[in-house]
């Protein structure tokens, strides 16, 4: 039961373009959807947040939208940089459930 | 400051065996909760321990199990070994149990089951 889906396994980019990640979700009981940022060897970190009450977070290059009707949330990446070149995980929880669910991940690369 | 530490890094055991993975969370952090990653998909919650307790566990079988010491730090153990099994296990920490933005993941031990 795969409840929140990246459809797109990789991305590439030119470096100073715009990078745009997309997830799908399909459980409403979401409250909180998360992006990972995933280097090789290393676990993944934590990059940007958005609660439901919301439909856009910013954070420096980071922007993450979420339109609920659509169950469909982006992160856009403006510029991206050569160093953004990872894989993205986008994770989504409900209030009270620890048990967050992850999609597959999409593996951006930022071409100099 | 070190962050979530996880051992061994990597793993090769045989089907039928048992395996133990160990996690120190990070400094601060009194929350353990073990995912498995297999390749070619997103993290998998197995469990959360919180005061020494699990205190919530995903759709995994009772071969997998834990134990959280009074030093916060975890232990994952899984029983009779599949193949299916091989896959990255991470260990997320966190400052309490409903903080998922506080989440800080180790490294992850890769366990391979021949």
């Amino acid at each position: 039961d795969q409840q929140v889906k990246q459809n797109s396994p990789s991305l590439s980019v030119q470096e100073g373009r715009i990078s745009i990640l997309n997830c799908d979700y399909t459980n409403s009981m979401f409250d909180y959807f998360l992006w990972y940022k995933k280097y090789p060897a290393e676990g993944p970190t934590f990059l940007i947040s958005i609660s439901s009450i919301k439909d856009k977070n910013e954070d420096g290059r980071f922007t993450v939208f979420l339109n609920k009707s659509a169950k469909h949330l982006s992160l856009h990446i403006v510029p991206s940089q050569p160093g953004d070149s990872a894989v993205y995980f986008c994770a989504a929880s409900a209030y009270n459930n620890n048990d967050m669910r992850f999609g597959a991940g999409t593996r951006l690369t930022v071409k100099p | 400051d070190a962050g979530v530490t996880q051992s061994p890094t990597h793993l090769i055991k045989t089907r039928g065996q048992q395996v133990t993975l160990r996690c120190s969370p990070k400094s601060g952090h009194d929350t353990v909760s073990w995912y498995q990653q297999a390749l070619g998909q997103g993290p998998q919650f197995i469990f959360q321990y919180y005061e020494e307790e699990e205190r919530q566990r995903g759709n995994f079988p009772d071969r997998f199990s834990g134990h959280q010491f009074p030093n916060y730090s975890s232990e994952l153990n899984v029983n009779a070994l599949w193949l299916g099994d091989s896959a990255l296990y991470l260990c997320a920490s966190s400052p309490g149990t409903d903080n998922p933005y506080g989440y800080t993941f180790g490294s992850g031990t890769r366990l391979t089951v021949v």
